[in-house]
């Protein structure tokens, strides 16, 4: 079984370009997770998604940040005219229906953006 | 402020030693969460406790919920340096969002 799958691992943006983080979720999931992460701090959430909704995004940026979760393909989060601000691991995860109740998130191994 | 709060927020042990994490929080939980994560690494699940007051053990990891579900702590017996990482605890808030919510998390080292 294949875990949560996330590309790329590693990503070098300069400054003004954009970012595209995937994101695909554990066979038979159909609930994601973007969460960031910086040094000394813990997981920040961002938004959460199902199949083609948007269930809440109240952590994420307004501007510049957007996610989607097609029917088809993974979850895509784009970032748009980075900021050195925006360097930081991008964790995604996934659960089952029966995981959204008891919070239980399985994660990829993160993108780590760094914007020079 | 933090929903939930995770002391110590390091901790460098010698082999064979034992160790207590805790993860305090002013709200009620409804289930709760403990992650290891590893140097550039996702998070991983350990376990999730749900009923106040129970006790689960993977095991040499011992893992309780308060009874008022407010609180947990990790218990690590005989630590190894195996056992090296970041110890996060996280869990959806009663009464509203079902977002998980994580605290800044115990960066355990285990020296050989």
């Amino acid at each position: 079984n294949a875990g949560v799958m996330q590309n790329p691992r590693h990503l070098v943006r300069r400054r003004g370009q954009e970012a595209r983080l995937r994101c695909s979720p554990m066979k038979g999931h159909s609930h994601v997770y973007w969460y960031r992460q910086l040094p000394e701090e813990g997981l920040k959430f961002m938004v959460y998604l199902q199949k083609e909704n948007i269930i809440d995004e109240s952590g994420m940026p307004k501007e510049r940040f957007s996610a989607e979760f097609p029917k088809e393909g993974p979850s895509i989060l784009r970032i748009q005219q980075v900021v050195r601000g925006d360097s930081a691991a991008y964790f995604c995860a996934s659960s089952p229906q029966t995981g959204v109740n008891t919070g239980e998130l399985f994660f990829g191994e993160g993108s780590r953006l760094t914007v020079l | 402020t933090q929903l939930l709060e995770q002391s110590p927020q390091f901790l460098s042990i010698q082999e064979g030693e034992n160790l207590t994490v805790y993860c305090n929080s002013s709200s009620v939980f409804s289930s709760l969460q403990w992650y290891r994560q590893e140097p550039g690494e996702g998070p991983v699940l350990l376990v999730t406790v749900v009923t106040g007051g129970e006790v689960k053990k993977l095991k040499r990891l011992t893992f309780q919920f308060g009874d008022a579900r407010k609180d947990s702590s990790l218990h690590i017996t005989a630590a190894q340096p195996g056992d090296t990482g970041l110890y996060l605890c996280a869990g959806p808030a009663s009464g509203g969002s079902y977002i998980p919510t994580f605290g800044r998390g115990t960066s355990l080292i285990v020296h050989p």
